[in-house]
């Protein structure tokens, strides 16, 4: 079985629907991050998560909010979606910091806004 | 501004055509720098960290090196299995998350 689980695997929703992405893991890391991924751009990080208790913004985060339900749940949700927001998500967990850990990444959401 | 520009953007090899991609940084003091690999419709696969200039490491046929600038991943005679976007990561200074990705490298290794 996946580490890093994400789902749903594809989406396709309408302009100012709220949308709920989820993903767990059994790596038993602390640490946990979103992320999205556009055609020609680098991963950007949108919300990290040290613990429950310990939700931080990253580099992206306007649009979007998050939920640590558990050390090994994490979900993002876009509360009125818009198309500008129609790209790759993926979710990771870590040992420790990023800055010098390496990450384990799940499979991945395809999300459509129309 | 912390930056991480890969090069090429894409490349075509022959099976067995030796090759390198590569990674070069800007960054306000470096923590580690990372190599992923990503095959189509999946999620990042982690290769390798490399933490100070000379430093290398090997896995298989690919083999990464470090300076005080950039980062290559040597492809030795590569198999078409070894076809994925490859991925440059910075850490750097400034806080624990703080990472910056590249835009990656598309190899295409024919048969």
């Amino acid at each position: 079985d996946a580490d890093v689980t994400q789902t749903p695997r594809n989406r396709i929703t309408k302009t100012g629907k709220r949308i709920m992405l989820e993903c767990s893991q059994t790596k038993g890391h602390d640490r946990m991050y979103w992320y999205r991924q556009d055609p020609g751009l680098g991963l950007r990080l949108i919300y990290y998560s040290f613990d429950v208790k310990d939700i931080n913004k990253g580099e992206i985060s306007d649009g979007y909010s998050v939920s640590r339900q558990a050390q090994a749940k994490f979900s993002l949700s876009l509360e009125s979606a818009i198309p500008n927001q129609t790209a790759l998500y993926f979710c990771a967990t870590s040992a420790g910091p990023i800055s010098y850990n390496e990450q384990f990444f799940g499979p991945g959401t395809r999300l459509t806004v129309l | 501004e912390d930056q991480v520009t890969q090069s090429p953007e894409a490349l075509r090899l022959q099976e067995g055509e030796s090759s390198s991609l590569n990674c070069s940084y800007t960054v306000s003091g470096l923590r580690g720098l990372f190599w992923y690999r990503q095959d189509p419709g999946k999620g990042p696969e982690f290769l390798f960290t490399l933490y100070s200039a000379g430093e290398e490491k090997e896995k298989e046929r690919l083999k990464a090196t470090l300076t005080k600038k950039e980062s290559f991943l040597h492809i030795t005679a590569p198999k078409p299995e070894d076809s994925a976007t490859y991925l440059c990561a910075v850490g750097a200074q400034g806080g624990s998350e703080k990472l910056v990705f590249g835009k990656g490298t598309k190899l295409t290794v024919n048969p």
